[in-house]
């Protein structure tokens, strides 16, 4: 079975524009979540989407959005980049999203923003 | 609040020399306890899930052991491709869907 995918692999932006990020989750999981990842503060959960609808959103402000697709597949948008947004962001699919199931994770998209 | 804290932050290793990793947890109610390894510049690798106190898992070298405070990750004989930055991370009874609390991690450094 096929991993997660995220694409791309790497980007370089600058402050003030806009990126958006793609993720692929395993065949047949329908929950995919997106996390931030810096050496300060490790990884932190952005939001959840579950059958093409948000059902959580960490502490994180509105220039961070997303969606999902029909088929589960789902990007992430970061609006007006500023230079703390530099990071590594990664998705992870579950089957259902529920406390018990287990992510499983893509190999990441890392942003520098300049 | 729900918090997760690993120990130590780092550890140096010989090959051969078995250590234990720390991770105690404080949340409202564990549903579930995950590790992963982490590779540089790669995304986490799952390893272990434990759900309930008394649990362990074993794959490997690696040895997953679940009290009601914390869990163990135990690293018998290791060998120098198990370096890594291992993560722990818990989901809570309520919590929101897909969120994973992560701990800062120990990345673990073994020596031939």
């Amino acid at each position: 079975k096929a991993g997660v995918t995220q694409t791309p692999r790497y980007l370089i932006k600058t402050r003030g524009q806009q990126v958006t990020l793609s993720c692929s989750p395993i065949s047949g999981h329908r929950s995919v979540s997106w996390y931030q990842q810096t050496p300060g503060q490790g990884l932190q959960f952005l939001f959840e989407y579950f059958s093409e609808t948000q059902r959580n959103k960490g502490n994180f402000p509105g220039r961070f959005s997303g969606r999902q697709f029909s088929n589960s597949r789902s990007e992430m948008n970061v609006s007006t980049l500023e230079l703390g947004d530099s990071a590594l962001y990664l998705c992870a699919s579950s089957l259902w999203g529920g406390q018990a199931d287990t992510q499983y994770f893509g190999p990441g998209t890392r942003l520098t923003v300049l | 609040e729900d918090q997760v804290t690993q120990s130590p932050e780092a550890l140096r290793l010989q090959e051969g020399e078995s250590s234990s990793l720390n991770c105690s947890y404080t949340v409202s109610g564990l549903r579930g306890l995950f590790w992963y390894r982490q590779d540089p510049g790669k995304g986490p690798e799952f390893l272990f899930t434990l759900y309930s106190a008394g649990e362990e898992k074993e794959k490997e070298r690696l040895k997953a052991t679940l009290t009601k405070k914390e869990s163990f990750l135990h690293i018998t004989a290791p060998k120098p491709e198990d370096s890594a930055t291992y993560l722990c991370a818990v989901t809570n009874y309520g919590g929101s869907q897909g969120n994973l609390i992560f701990g800062k991690g120990t990345k673990l450094s073994v020596k031939p």
